[in-house]
Parts: structure tokens; C-alpha cells; sequence
């Protein structure tokens, strides 16, 4: 069964960078044909791709936001870590970490067939 | 802003069918595969298609996609009060990366 948990702060301050730990289970981040992502949701708003990681350390981001956001792979661990550096009020959000099926190409691809349960983060002074 | 475009709302009664409109450009619907996302409020969306319009086990035939030049829809056929969510389309973009629809409120009347 695949699981994903998302942990960290669920408040910084305007800045500051933010640091999140999603934690897997039931299949490994070096597993071929899959990548780990993450997606985020301000309060009442729509969803936003963030950045996804791939077995083969390949990486994806969103074009927004590139510049502020790094992803990194612990294989000992199991656990793919997001950075959003300089955060900001309008960066409050849920911030889902996701499992991305891969498999041989598009035509089989199931993205974000996974979800953690999310992780409620807020930007204040 | 989101690039694809949806209808912020759609309803229906119980047992009617709706549908969800999603509109992109060549560069992302134009040229790659739609994926359809439900949302129950309070919880993960959850994906409801995949590939060319290819369901994830669990997910009721009532669903049905469909995708033309560059706009997709989602349909809800024999709507039931379960039903009611908020859906989100997403396609890769030619650029790289994902985009997600602003998404639409389902409201079973």
C-alpha cells in the first residue's frame, strides 16, 4: 500500500525559507518509472504544481516559482525533501506531497495517483 | 490566473448528467494527455482519469472524458450526492511542467 506523509512547519515567517519532509511508503524513491511531487493549495484556491522528482533524478518545476523551490532525494531514508526559499504571505497554502506513476511513457502515466494527507502552512510575522 | 480555463461552477439533480469544460492551447491540451482530479472538500484530490481517458480502478463508469483540439471534458452521468466536489483538469505543458485548471464546483441540487 502507498503511502506518502508530509511533515514540517506549519508556520514561518515572512523570508524565511521553508523546509518539508515527505516520508514514503510502500514503494521506494529509486523505484523505475517513479517520481515523487508536490503540489500546493492556498486556502479556498486551486491547485499548483510545485516540482517533481524522478527515479532517475530527473527533475520538473514550475515555471513561476523555479527560481525559490529545490527537491532532494534521500534514498537511505526513503524521503524527498521540498525547499521554498524566501517565503511570503501569499505562499499559505496545503502543500501535498504526491506519487507520480511513470511507467513507460505517457500513454500509461497515472500523475498524482497518490496523495499525502497535506500539510497546512502558514506565512505570518 | 490559471492557463487552463473551467467554469468556476456547474450543478445538476440528482440522476442528470453535467459536464466540465476545460480549455488550454495547442501547447499543452493541443498535444498532451488531460487528467481529471476529484476533490471531496476537507480531503486529497483524488484522480479520476488518466492516459486517453482511461479510469483508475474505483472509479465509477458514471465518469466519462473526452478531449477535442484543445479543449477536454469531464461527464457525470446518473449524478448522486457523492458526486458533489470540486474537479480539477491538469496536462503537462510543452514547457515542461504541469498546469492545473482553476478548477469547478460541483453542486448537487
Amino acid at each position: 500500500q502507498i503511502t506518502l506523509k508530509e511533515s514540517g512547519p506549519t508556520r514561518v515567517k515572512p523570508t524565511q525559507t521553508l523546509t518539508l519532509t515527505c516520508t514514503l511508503s510502500g514503494f521506494s524513491v529509486s523505484d523505475g518509472g517513479v517520481g515523487v511531487g508536490w503540489i500546493r493549495q492556498p486556502p479556498g484556491k486551486a491547485l499548483e504544481f510545485l516540482a517533481l522528482t524522478y527515479w532517475d533524478d530527473d527533475q520538473r518545476f514550475s515555471a513561476s516559482l523555479r527560481n525559490r523551490l529545490t527537491v532532494t532525494r534521500d534514498t537511505s531514508r526513503n524521503q524527498v525533501v521540498l525547499t521554498v526559499t524566501n517565503m511570503v504571505p501569499v505562499d499559505t497554502a496545503t502543500y501535498y506531497c504526491v506519487h507520480y506513476y511513470y511507467g513507460s511513457g505517457a500513454h500509461d502515466s497515472r500523475p498524482f495517483d497518490h496523495w499525502g494527507q497535506g500539510l497546512l502552512v502558514t506565512v505570518s510575522s | 490566473q490559471s492557463v487552463l480555463t473551467q467554469p468556476p461552477s456547474a450543478s445538476g439533480a440528482p440522476g442528470q448528467r453535467v459536464t466540465i469544460s476545460c480549455s488550454g492551447s495547442s501547447s499543452n491540451i493541443g498535444e498532451n494527455y488531460v487528467y481529471w482530479y476529484q476533490q471531496v472538500p476537507g480531503t486529497a484530490p483524488k484522480l479520476l482519469f488518466f492516459g486517453a481517458n482511461q479510469r483508475p480502478s474505483g472509479v465509477p463508469d458514471r465518469f466519462s472524458a473526452s478531449k477535442s483540439g484543445t479543449s477536454a471534458s469531464l461527464a457525470v452521468s446518473q449524478l448522486r450526492p457523492e458526486d458533489e466536489a470540486d474537479y480539477y483538469c491538469a496536462v503537462w505543458d510543452n514547457s515542461q511542467t504541469v498546469l492545473f485548471g482553476g478548477g469547478t464546483k460541483l453542486t448537487v441540487l
